[in-house]
C-alpha cells in the first residue's frame, strides 16, 4: 500500500526549533516529488514547497522561502520540514503529499501549535 | 504564483447537482490537463476525487465529474448527498518552479 505517515503533533514555544517528518512506503521514494502543505486553522491549503528525493532538488513558494527548510533522506524514505525559530503564526496543520504532475497521496497531517 | 479562484461557498438540496468552478491562467489550468480536485472533511486530510481534469480514482463515486474549458475547470457533483458536505479544493500543475498551485477552496453545504 502506498502511504505517507507523518510524525505526531507538536506543541512548542516561540523561538524553538522543530523538524517534522513524513515517511513514505509502498513506492519508489526517489521517483516522485514530495510537497508540504500548510493549513492554518479555518483556512485553505497553501503549497509551501517541494523536494525531489532522487537528487534533492528543492523549491519553495515565495511566501515560505527563508521561513522553513525542506529536506529528505532517501536512505530511510523520509522527507522533513523544519523551522529554526518558530512563531505563534506558524500554528497550523501541515501535510506532506506525493506528487509528480498531480498530488495523489497525502499524509495524515501533523498539527503544530506554537504558544508561550 | 496566485491561488486559483473558487467560489467561497456552494449549496444544494439532496439529489440536486452543483458545480464548482476553478479559474486560473494559461500558465496553469489553461496550459495543462493536470487539474485535480480534493475533498476535505473537517479534521481530515484531503482526498483525491478527480485527476487529469476528468478522471476518477478507483473508489470515488461516479456522481463526481470534472471538466475544463480554457482557463476554468469545473467539478460537478450530481445526486447531492449529505456526505458530500465538505470543503473542495482544485489544484493545477503550473509552469512556476514549485509545480503546483491550489484553489482558494469552496465549502459545499447540503441543505
Amino acid at each position: 500500500e502506498v502511504q505517507l505517515v507523518q510524525s505526531g503533533a507538536e506543541v512548542k514555544k516561540p523561538g524553538e526549533s522543530l523538524k517534522i517528518s513524513c515517511k513514505a512506503s509502498g513506492y519508489s521514494f526517489t521517483s516522485y516529488w514530495i510537497g508540504w502543505v500548510r493549513q492554518m486553522p479555518g483556512k485553505g491549503l497553501e503549497w509551501m514547497g517541494i523536494i525531489y528525493p532522487g537528487d534533492s532538488d528543492t523549491r519553495y513558494s515565495p511566501s515560505f522561502q527563508g521561513q522553513v527548510t525542506i529536506s529528505a533522506d532517501k536512505s530511510i524514505n523520509t522527507a522533513y520540514l523544519q523551522w529554526s525559530s518558530l512563531k505563534a503564526s506558524d500554528t497550523a496543520m501541515f501535510y506532506c503529499a506525493r506528487t509528480n504532475y498531480q498530488i495523489d497521496i497525502w499524509g495524515q497531517g501533523t498539527m503544530v501549535t506554537v504558544s508561550s | 504564483q496566485s491561488a486559483l479562484t473558487q467560489p467561497a461557498s456552494v449549496s444544494g438540496s439532496p439529489g440536486q447537482s452543483i458545480t464548482i468552478s476553478c479559474t486560473g491562467t494559461s500558465s496553469d489550468v489553461g496550459g495543462y490537463n493536470y487539474v485535480s480536485w480534493y475533498q476535505q472533511h473537517p479534521g481530515k486530510a484531503p482526498k483525491l476525487m478527480i485527476y487529469d481534469v476528468s478522471n476518477r480514482p478507483s473508489g470515488v463515486s461516479n456522481r463526481f465529474s470534472g471538466s475544463k474549458s480554457g482557463n476554468t475547470a469545473s467539478l460537478t457533483i450530481s445526486g447531492l448527498q449529505a456526505e458530500d458536505e465538505a470543503d473542495y479544493y482544485c489544484s493545477s500543475y503550473t509552469s512556476s518552479s514549485t509545480l503546483h498551485v491550489f484553489g482558494t477552496g469552496t465549502k459545499v453545504t447540503v441543505l
